[in-house]
């Protein structure tokens, strides 16, 4: 089975810009969620979905925000970029709890 | 304080060592993962648990509910086993789910 996809692997963007990552889960895969990694802040979880459906949201602005389609791909957006989103964006598929991550996306903003 | 606490932050060891790492928690929790980070930022998992123990291969980790504690062995440390072991727990009548120790860098010497 292939593994979790996530598209792009690196990005550049600047301050006030906004940007969005795809994820593609693992084949019969349901849930999809979202986390941000920072030298900081360490691995902070975003948001879940579920059948097209959001089902838990982590401690962040609205800025933050995301999607899936029905074929369980996600993308998530940020918009109006600022300087501490400089990130890397993971995302995970599950059955059950289990998470399998993707490589992530590495966000340099600038 | 921390939600999630793991120790130690850095651990140095002479291969073959028998390596012990810490997550305690705070929090009701539903299930505990423990995840290992690479350079370059894939996050493998690596167990599951709700109670108990589990092994593969020359990975333990014990989980104890009563006392909110779990524990990763590493028993005949390889240079191999490098990396970022991170601690993560799933959280009971949350919104926010999931959320992560910071992490316990380890290095193997040859």
């Amino acid at each position: 089975k292939a593994g979790v996809t996530q598209t792009p692997r690196y990005l550049i963007k600047t301050r006030g810009q906004q940007v969005t990552l795809s994820c593609s889960p693992i084949s019969g895969h349901r849930s999809v969620s979202w986390y941000q990694q920072t030298p900081g802040q360490g691995l902070q979880f975003l948001f879940e979905y579920f059948s097209e459906t959001q089902r838990n949201k982590g401690n962040f602005p609205g800025r933050f925000s995301g999607r899936q389609f029905s074929n369980s791909r996600s993308e998530m957006n940020v918009s109006t970029l600022e300087l501490g989103d400089s990130a890397l964006y993971l995302c995970a598929s599950s059955l059950y709890y289990e998470q399998y991550f993707g490589p992530g996306t590495r966000l340099t903003v600038t | 304080k921390n939600e999630v606490e793991q120790s130690p932050q850095n651990l140095t060891a002479q291969e073959g060592e028998f390596i012990t790492i810490n997550c305690s928690y705070s929090v009701g929790i539903s299930a505990l993962h423990w995840l290992q980070q690479h350079p370059g930022g894939g996050i493998v998992s690596l167990f599951m648990l709700s109670s108990g123990k589990k092994k593969h291969g020359r990975l333990i980790a014990t989980i104890n509910i009563q006392e909110k504690h779990s524990s990763l062995h590493i028993t005949a440390s390889h240079p191999r086993d490098s990396a970022v072991y991170i601690c993560a727990v799933f959280l009971m009548n949350r919104d926010d789910k999931i959320i992560f120790g910071k992490g316990t860098r380890l290095h193997i010497l040859p």
